[in-house]
């Protein structure tokens, strides 16, 4: 079974330009979430989706940041315009539905790391 | 709120040594307890979980056994090896009323392992 993938891996930036981030969950997953990951840090959720319903975003910096999730699967997380406090580690995470196999983890992704500069 | 307090590291040890990492927690609830694991340049792994009160979890010679009278889920394995050195992470979910899906995470141990 293919674990969860992100894309990009690495990404460098200068301050105040876009960037996005992209998670394909596990198949069959319909929870994702975002985390980020500041340097010597446990990872923050940022934002969770049920299927395609952001359900809690209550941490989710509305002003900079943006998720999707339109069809229920893959997502896409933005941030416009980045400043350098972004500089971290973005991780994105799947689970399955309550009541299925493992129902209560979250299975991680390799993360995209980001160097705002 | 929740919170997951753990030790600090870094832990050094040499191989076949005892390890322990402390963890304790804040919640309100029945949370479900976990720690995790960060290889160099990998995501987080699952490492065991403990869902209820007095449950041992326990995987690839690690354990951690649910404390609820001192809150704790302490990581411990008898011998390391050289291939345990990563971060170490302590996480909860479930805290309010036992609704799940929001993982709480401590600030992560590192542990090196010298041969």
């Amino acid at each position: 079974e293919a674990g969860v993938v992100q894309s990009p891996r690495y990404k460098i930036i200068e301050k105040k330009q876009p960037v996005a981030f992209w998670c394909n969950p596990i198949s069959g997953h319909n929870t994702l979430y975002w985390y980020r990951q500041n340097l010597g840090q446990g990872p923050e959720l940022l934002i969770r989706y049920e299927n395609e319903e952001a359900v809690d975003d209550s941490q989710l910096p509305k002003d900079r940041f943006s998720a999707e999730r339109l069809k229920g699967v893959d997502s896409t997380l933005k941030i416009q315009p980045a400043e350098l406090g972004d500089s971290a580690v973005y991780l994105c995470a799947s689970s399955p539905r309550p009541g299925q196999g493992s129902w209560n983890e979250q299975f991680f992704g390799p993360g995209t790391r980001l160097t705002v500069l | 709120g929740d919170s997951v307090t753990q030790m600090e590291g870094p832990v050094t040890l040499s191989e076949e040594a005892f390890l322990t990492i402390n963890c304790t927690y804040t919640a309100t609830g029945y949370p479900s307890l976990f720690w995790y694991v960060q290889y160099p340049g990998e995501g987080l792994q699952l490492l065991l979980k403990a869902t209820k009160a007095d449950d041992k979890g326990s995987n690839k010679g690690f354990e951690a056994t649910y404390r609820k009278e001192t809150t704790s889920f302490h990581l411990e394995k008898g011998s390391v090896q050289v291939s345990d050195s990563a971060v170490y992470f302590c996480a909860l979910s479930g805290g309010y009323g036992g609704a799940t899906n929001k993982l709480i995470f401590g600030t992560g141990t590192l542990l090196a392992v010298q041969p």
